[in-house]
């Protein structure tokens, strides 16, 4: 199993611009987590979705970001437009379903807005 | 979820046992401790989860208290790549929602450095 893979790794993009950030979970897992994860505020959780439904997006910043889930193995993170306060890693973990599990988690994307 | 004490940091000599403490005197009693770590520059692992019962795998132990108010995750033999941030983290488990029904709310953790 490849574990959970997040593209690109690295993403330089100037102020204003679209980014989409992208994830592809486990096969069989019917979770998916979007964290944020900045030297002042950690890891924080952005939204997770249970079989390609999201369900708690209260930890989105704002407007500007959205997630989807068209299937079950591909979500995308996107900002729109971005700003230098999004500079963060963001990571993408999955999980199956049942509270035995934890989570694995991808190698995240660091992003850079400038 | 409850919320969970770790100290900021600790230092381990390699090869001996790293055993760190984490406080939850809050925990309900459908909650479940879980234990992750963060490698520098990687995203966090799991390592291992108990609800009362001590637990072992083949990374770690999970020692929790009688009372359940604080664990131990312990690293038999660290290395120098156990050097990490280890996050304690409580969890509801509720049968109804499946279980996996919330995200994880990371604190700050533990900064564990293995010294050679």
């Amino acid at each position: 199993d490849a574990g959970v893979i997040q593209s690109p790794r690295h993403e330089v993009t100037e102020m204003g611009q679209e980014v989409t950030l992208r994830c592809k979970p486990i096969s069989g897992h019917d979770y998916l987590f979007w964290y944020r994860q900045t030297m002042m505020r950690g890891l924080e959780l952005l939204i997770y979705f249970n079989n390609n439904v999201p369900i708690d997006d209260s930890g989105m910043p704002e407007d500007r970001f959205s997630a989807k889930m068209p299937n079950a193995s591909f979500s995308t993170l996107k900002i729109q437009p971005s700003e230098p306060r999004d500079s963060a890693v963001y990571f993408c973990a999955s999980s199956p379903q049942g509270f035995y599990y934890g989570y694995t988690f991808g190698s995240g994307t660091r992003l850079t807005v400038v | 979820d409850a919320k969970t004490t770790q100290p900021p940091s600790m230092d381990c000599a390699e090869g001996r046992a790293a055993n760190l403490p984490c406080n939850h005197s809050t925990i309900s009693g459908n909650e479940y401790v879980y234990w992750y770590r963060q490698i520098h520059s990687q995203g966090p692992q799991y390592i291992i989860h108990g609800l009362k019962n001590n637990e072992t795998n083949e990374m770690a132990s999970l020692i929790i208290t009688e009372d359940r108010k604080s664990s131990t995750l312990i690293l038999p033999h660290a290395t120098l790549r156990d050097t990490a941030v280890y996050y304690c983290i409580v969890r509801v488990a509720s049968l109804y929602s499946g279980g996996g029904a919330d995200g994880l709310t990371f604190g700050k953790g533990t900064h564990l450095i293995i010294q050679p």
